[in-house]
């Protein structure tokens, strides 16, 4: 499985748009991109899924450059309900299984 | 209630103690998984089940047992736990459509005294 790469912590203002980046450098032709969410004391959540472009729900965007070695989560205008663990994962989608990192620690403040 | 539930939410045992924490859902999706999340390692699989009575080991698989009789239950048994587990654990489940959303429970604290 491909590995990523995500920054540790982002800080953030309630009204901002907040972009995570992920590097997944060796990302394989059968991988798709997955973002969870996670509160504290909770599951993840899914949030988002792409293989490639654009992918745009009502909760965030999904940007995926054309070599597919990055993507970027996108959530508009923040709030402090937002404050969370973000997890990127690339897996191939032929396979049950997923392999969390440690995520990107998203602190929202007033 | 339809979903994913845990029990017991919080449990507290001693070393050497067996522990049983239970995951049932309601959707009767194939695959069920358990999670164990420790600071400093973020989700790390324990066993995996792609349907009743087929399971497989994961990343963190040892002083673990799981069982799957029945295909909307995934018990997760430590048959003698160690203060190395201590952890939060998760159970999730997912129904195989070629796409990976897992969809997870509540989770347990667990703590090893």
């Amino acid at each position: 499985l491909a590995k990523t790469t995500q920054p540790i912590s982002m800080d953030s203002y309630e009204g901002q748009e907040v972009n995570i980046t992920c590097s997944h450098n060796n990302i394989a032709t059968n991988d798709y991109i997955t973002w969870y969410q996670q509160f504290p004391s909770q599951g993840p959540r899914f949030i988002i899924q792409g293989y490639k472009t654009k992918v745009t729900n009502e909760v965030a965007s999904l940007f995926i450059p054309a070599d597919r070695k990055s993507s970027t989560l996108s959530l508009p205008r923040v709030s402090l309900s937002d404050t969370a663990v973000y997890y990127c994962l690339v897996g191939d989608t032929r396979y049950s299984t997923l392999t969390f990192g440690k995520g990107t620690m998203l602190l929202v403040s007033p | 209630d339809a979903g994913i539930t845990q029990s017991p939410r919080y449990k507290i045992t001693e070393t050497g103690r067996q522990v049983t924490l239970m995951c049932h859902q309601t959707w009767s999706h194939s695959y069920m998984f358990w999670y164990r999340q420790d600071l400093g390692h973020g989700l790390r699989l324990i066993y995996y089940s792609a349907a009743a009575d087929i399971t497989d080991k994961g990343e963190v698989p040892d002083g673990y047992v799981v069982s799957r009789s029945k295909t909307e239950n995934f018990p997760l048994t430590l048959e003698s736990a160690t203060r190395s587990q201590t952890s939060v654990y998760f159970c999730a489940s997912s129904d195989w459509q070629g796409r990976k959303t897992q969809y997870f429970g509540p989770g347990t604290r667990l703590l090893v005294l």
